[in-house]
């Protein structure tokens, strides 16, 4: 079965410094994996997906995601931090199937400080 | 367009009442998911639809939950006999079928906030 694990439940970074969210997965078959960002009391956005297309992927807003097979990992980056990126972010794999469903990680909760 | 619409945004019930949920999906999509989202988790899913026909239901808890889609585009999360442990944000999501290069997108709504008292 597949599933994705989130390393840190919070991060705290300073505006303008690195961001950096961890996600590792578990598929016996090439995964689908996404990342998805959930302000306060809204629904969740995409941020950016892959689909074996190419190992960077970018996203909205300036976030992009590198998966590596070798590491079952789907980092997701941003070069500097704004304000506006403080929210929860969830990664996510899709089961094999047709429009299936998603399979979430417990989320990691993105502060940022001046 | 319009995105995924739930109604209501916040719903307060008593212990052993019955709640109904909807969704209004996106036009023209055909694949419908309903998840649930504990407090400090990520969703779990619970049911998708595709078309009027439930494809997969084996997130649904126990017996008590049910959900439809008579018409293919509207769907109802039906919650018999509420306890205290159904409280979370119930969240709809719809994405076009089939999927396209494998990872079609799901466009979630802003959710419905159960409170069970």
């Amino acid at each position: 079965a597949q599933s994705v694990t989130q390393l840190g439940s919070h991060v705290s970074v300073s505006e303008g410094a690195l961001v950096l969210l961890r996600c590792n997965y578990s598929s016996s078959v090439p995964p689908y994996l996404f990342w998805y960002v959930q302000y306060p009391n809204q629904g969740l956005q995409l941020l950016l997906k892959y689909t074996s297309a190419a190992t960077l992927v970018k996203g909205i807003n300036g976030f992009e995601a590198e998966f590596k097979k070798s590491e079952t990992s789907f980092h997701l980056t941003k070069p500097s931090a704004h304000m506006s990126d403080a929210a929860e972010y969830f990664c996510a794999v899709r089961h094999t199937g047709t429009a299936s469903k998603l399979t979430f990680g417990t989320g990691t909760r993105l502060q940022v400080t001046l | 367009g319009a995105g995924v619409s739930q109604t209501p945004s916040n719903k307060v019930t008593e212990k052993g009442k019955y709640v109904e949920l909807r969704c209004d999906p996106i036009s023209g999509h055909t694949a419908l998911y309903w998840y649930r989202q504990s407090l400090g988790q990520g969703p779990e899913f619970l049911i998708y639809f595709q078309g009027t026909g439930a494809a997969d239901d084996s997130g649904l808890p126990n017996d008590r939950f049910f959900a439809v889609r008579p018409e293919g585009s509207v769907s109802t999360l039906k919650i018999q006999r509420t306890e205290r442990g159904d409280s979370a944000v119930y969240l709809c999501a719809s994405s076009s079928y089939p999927a396209s290069g494998g990872g079609n997108e799901q466009f979630f709504g802003p959710g419905t906030r159960l409170t069970v008292l």
